[in-house]
């Protein structure tokens, strides 16, 4: 099992630029999660997917930043445009219905904007 | 809603000592209890999880955590450290529910290990 796929694994761009963020999530999972880490705020959930579809964005922090999940195994969060407060670790995780609420995390994308 | 509180944001051990992580937790239904850990640039890993099976939950790498539903407590233990231990640890809460609920997550204790 190739667990959870993130790419890239470090971005750097500059302000004002568009950044996309990509994960695959494990085969067969039906949920899918982007997180955020930073060392002030900690772990933060910014959205979350079933079966494709949007269940919960209100951690998406502003307009700024939009998730989609085309299909059952791709997601992309992107952020239009990127400012240097949006640094930090996006990680996307996965997880199957019917296991206790499990959730398999992927490696992370390190973003740094300058 | 759920909470997690984890005391301590570092904890620091010596090598061989005994290691003690805190997790108490706040749910109104009856919770799914986790503890994950994080190892320098790389994601979560699942250490162990209590599903109501049993209240002593044996995870990977010696570690385990009891479950004190009169304490409202999750402490992860391990008899003695190993300098790979160091790592950042996470608590995390879910309800049982009928449906997928999602995690609600502590803000972490880093674990130092000296030699």
């Amino acid at each position: 099992d190739a667990g959870v796929i993130q790419s890239p694994r470090h971005e750097v761009t500059e302000m004002g630029q568009e950044v996309t963020l990509r994960c695959k999530p494990i085969s067969g999972h039906d949920y899918l999660f982007w997180y955020r880490q930073t060392m002030m705020r900690g772990l933060e959930l910014l959205i979350y997917f079933n079966n494709n579809v949007p269940i919960d964005d209100s951690g998406m922090p502003e307009d700024r930043f939009s998730a989609k999940m085309p299909n059952a195994s791709f997601s992309t969060l992107k952020i239009q445009p990127s400012e240097p407060r949006d640094s930090a670790v996006y990680f996307c995780a996965s997880a199957s219905s019917g296991t206790y609420n499990e959730q398999f995390f992927g490696p992370g994308t390190r973003l740094t904007v300058l | 809603a759920q909470s997690v509180t984890q005391l301590g944001s570092h904890v620091s051990v010596s090598e061989g000592a005994l290691v003690l992580l805190r997790c108490n937790y706040s749910s109104s239904v009856p919770p799914y209890l986790f503890w994950y850990v994080q190892y320098p640039n790389q994601g979560l890993q699942l250490l162990l999880k209590y599903t109501s099976a049993a209240t002593l939950v044996k995870g990977i790498n010696g570690f385990e955590a009891e479950f004190k539903k009169s304490e409202t407590s999750f402490h992860l233990t391990k008899p003695s450290a190993h300098m790979s231990d160091a790592a950042e640890y996470f608590c995390a809460v879910s309800e049982q529910n009928t449906g997928f609920q999602k995690l609600v997550f502590g803000t972490g204790t880093r674990l130092l290990v000296s030699p």
